[in-house]
């Protein structure tokens, strides 16, 4: 399998744009979870799927904010209109629960977003 | 709910000398554990975990963390450290009875000198 996959790699957008960010996760992985990653905050938990469905956004920090997955291969997340703040790696996980040797999450290469 | 303290931001330790990077958690469940490693400009990437069993976890690259629960730590060791383990180090936890949420910490830079 080729891992998580994150597009793009790198964004840099002008304040007040509309910014999506994109995941595929691993194939069989029924968890997906979306990370952002700050040197002032770390590493925040934004939203997590299971089987499609959002089981907990309370790490969205505003409505600009949004996250969706259509189906079980794909998953966006959206900013808009998108602030300076807004400038992260966002990171991209897919886990699968189903025994003991499948809990951990396995990450993306990320997306670099800067927003100018 | 479940949180994860790293109380070292960064360690500096000389090349073949050995290394700990301290982790304590806190929970009311029983949890899974594990530890992360990020190198620059690179995703996360698993280097061992604690399920269940023995308390002494060996992982890749050498690495080893020991689950203590009375102490609530997941402490990551090294006997003899490289150059190439310098990254940053992330200790996790998630629910036991819920494989799903996966709680970060804050990050341990280790950097190691010549």
């Amino acid at each position: 399998d080729a891992g998580v996959i994150q597009s793009p790699r790198h964004e840099v957008t002008e304040m007040g744009q509309e910014v999506t960010l994109r995941c595929k996760p691993i194939s069989g992985h029924d968890y997906l979870f979306w990370y952002r990653q700050t040197m002032m905050r770390g590493l925040e938990l934004l939203i997590y799927f299971n089987n499609n469905v959002p089981i907990d956004d309370s790490g969205m920090p505003e409505d600009r904010f949004s996250a969706k997955m259509p189906n079980a291969s794909f998953s966006t997340l959206k900013i808009q209109p998108s602030e300076p703040r807004d400038s992260a790696v966002y990171f991209c996980a897919s886990s699968r629960r189903g025994g003991n040797s499948n809990t951990e999450a396995f990450f993306g290469q990320g997306t670099r977003l800067t927003v100018v | 709910a479940q949180s994860v303290t790293q109380l070292d931001s960064q360690v500096p330790v000389f090349e073949e000398a050995p290394v700990e990077l301290r982790c304590n958690y806190s929970s009311s469940v029983s949890v899974y554990l594990f530890w992360y490693v990020q190198y620059p400009n690179q995703g996360l990437q698993l280097l061992l975990k604690y399920l269940s069993g023995s308390t002494l976890v060996k992982g890749i690259n050498g690495f080893e963390a020991e689950f203590n629960k009375s102490q609530t730590s997941f402490h990551l060791r090294k006997p003899s450290v490289h150059i190439s383990d310098t990254a940053e180090y992330f200790c996790a936890v998630s629910r036991y009875s819920s494989a799903s949420k996966i709680i970060f910490g804050s990050g341990t830079r280790l950097s190691i000198r010549p």
